[in-house]
């Protein structure tokens, strides 16, 4: 089983809707989880961290957390073009380092 | 805040040329820096981390001899790859964690290094 899982995608959404990425992660003691987004050909840009149980909003974006079901989501809301990138889920793993999900691919078309 | 560089931003060598890659956190002090590679549609994987003032630690089945990363200041961590080979192609990122800043575990990456070797 692979430490953090994400589904490959691509999930593709019109603009203007909301947009859901799923994430499940299977070191039950991870206390830290980011959402990363990451252009073609460009580094991971850090979009949201969420350390306790629940949701946690800025601007149009949403992370939710659920420890007892190891699942993290982002939801963004009012997809725009821009937003089209490859979302990363990541984990501090049990040894302080930052484990990545492979990635979804997220697609907003017009 | 929070800005980390890398420079080059790409490269193009030789075979058998060594390559230095030089991560800069310019706002903050980073006491560890991380090196990752990512090979096109995978995802991030860490080579190993650096620790300013001691030896890096680096992941299994990352050759140490052969990726030297030297963490001399706070602000700057370089990695070499020696006598690189066309499968040392790749994308290069570091990042840095600023300890001072509200989550300590956040890590802040630099914009990467394309490393192609002809």
């Amino acid at each position: 089983q692979k430490e953090v899982e994400q589904n490959s995608g691509p999930l593709s959404v019109p603009e203007g809707a909301i947009a859901s990425l799923n994430c499940t992660y299977s070191d039950r003691g991870s206390q830290s989880f980011f959402w990363y987004r990451q252009y073609s050909g460009k580094s991971p840009e850090l979009i949201m961290s969420i350390y306790s149980n629940g949701d946690k909003e800025d601007g149009r974006f949403t992370a939710q957390l659920n420890k007892a079901s190891q699942y993290v989501s982002l939801l963004i809301r009012d997809s725009q073009p821009s937003d089209s990138a490859t979302y990363l889920c990541a984990v501090i793993s049990n040894t302080d380092k930052l484990i990545f999900g492979t990635g979804t691919r997220l697609q907003v078309f017009p | 805040g929070a800005v980390v560089s890398q420079h080059p931003s790409r490269v193009i060598c030789k075979s058998g040329t060594s390559v230095k890659i030089e991560c800069r956190s310019l706002d903050f002090q980073a006491t560890t820096m991380f090196w990752y590679r990512q090979f096109p549609k995978k995802s991030l994987m860490l080579m190993a981390t650096s620790n300013e003032g001691s030896k890096a630690t680096y992941e299994q089945g990352v050759e140490k001899d052969k990726f030297l990363i030297n963490h001399a200041s706070l602000t700057l961590s370089t990695l070499t790859v020696t006598s690189a080979h066309p499968e040392d192609s790749s994308f290069y990122i570091c990042s840095a964690r600023d300890i001072t800043s509200g989550s300590a575990d956040t890590q802040y990456f630099g914009p990467g290094t394309r490393l192609t070797v002809l």
